[in-house]
């Protein structure tokens, strides 16, 4: 079975544009959560999406958005880039909604560098 | 601001030695505990996950929970130069309707040969 995919792996922007990822989940799995992975604040949970509805959010503006369509793949969207938002963004899928039984299967990332 | 406090280290082990890794967690109502592994340039990936007071095995890893002091920790046996990675803790909150994991921000292992 195939695992989680991210396109793209790298991506260089500057200040003050916007950047799409998107993220391809296991076969099967209904659930994408989006994280952010920083050295400073380490691995920070973004939003989640089952069944194409947002059911969990973490703590980042506005700016940060997504959405789920119906064959479960998601995507991300960063609006006014900004210098923080360097990092690595990490998806993961998993069968249902995240829960404490529910293992999340990490894709690779997508390494985003804002000028 | 909940949070999952782990020392940075880094830990250096001589292989086949005991690394215990150590966790606290802020929030009391968090109920399950994950322990993810992530190599250098990889993503990270799930070792194992307890909610029960006590200690939970497999194979070499153990990880112990203690609601009471809000401390989890991961022991690995016969360290291995392949466990070299670094190591995440997660808390849940289970209490609350916002379902999400909060991670520390890790502890870098060395397995030295």
């Amino acid at each position: 079975k195939a695992g989680v995919t991210q396109t793209p792996r790298y991506l260089i922007k500057t200040r003050g544009q916007q950047v799409t990822l998107s993220c391809s989940p296991i076969s099967g799995h209904r659930s994408v959560s989006w994280y952010q992975q920083t050295p400073g604040q380490g691995l920070q949970f973004l939003f989640e999406y089952f069944s194409e509805t947002q059911r969990n959010k973490g703590n980042f503006p506005g700016r940060f958005s997504g959405r789920q369509f119906s064959n479960s793949r998601s995507e991300m969207n960063v609006s006014t880039l900004e210098l923080g938002d360097s990092a690595l963004y990490l998806c993961a899928s998993s069968p249902f909604v995240t829960g404490a039984s529910n293992e999340q299967f990490f894709g690779p990332g997508t390494r985003l560098t804002v000028l | 601001q909940k949070e999952v406090e782990q020392n940075s280290g880094p830990l250096s082990v001589p292989e086949g030695a005991i690394a215990s890794l150590n966790c606290t967690y802020s929030d009391r109502g968090s109920q399950s505990f994950f322990w993810y592994r992530q190599y250098s340039g990889k993503s990270p990936e799930l070792i194992m996950f307890i909610y029960s007071n006590g200690d939970k095995e497999d194979g070499r890893f153990t990880a112990q929970l203690n609601k009471a002091s809000q401390y989890v920790s991961l022991l690995i046996r016969d360290s291995q130069p392949s466990d070299s990675a670094t190591y995440l803790c997660a808390a849940d909150n289970s209490g609350g309707s916002n379902y999400k994991l909060t991670f520390g921000k890790g502890t870098l292992l060395t397995v030295n040969p």
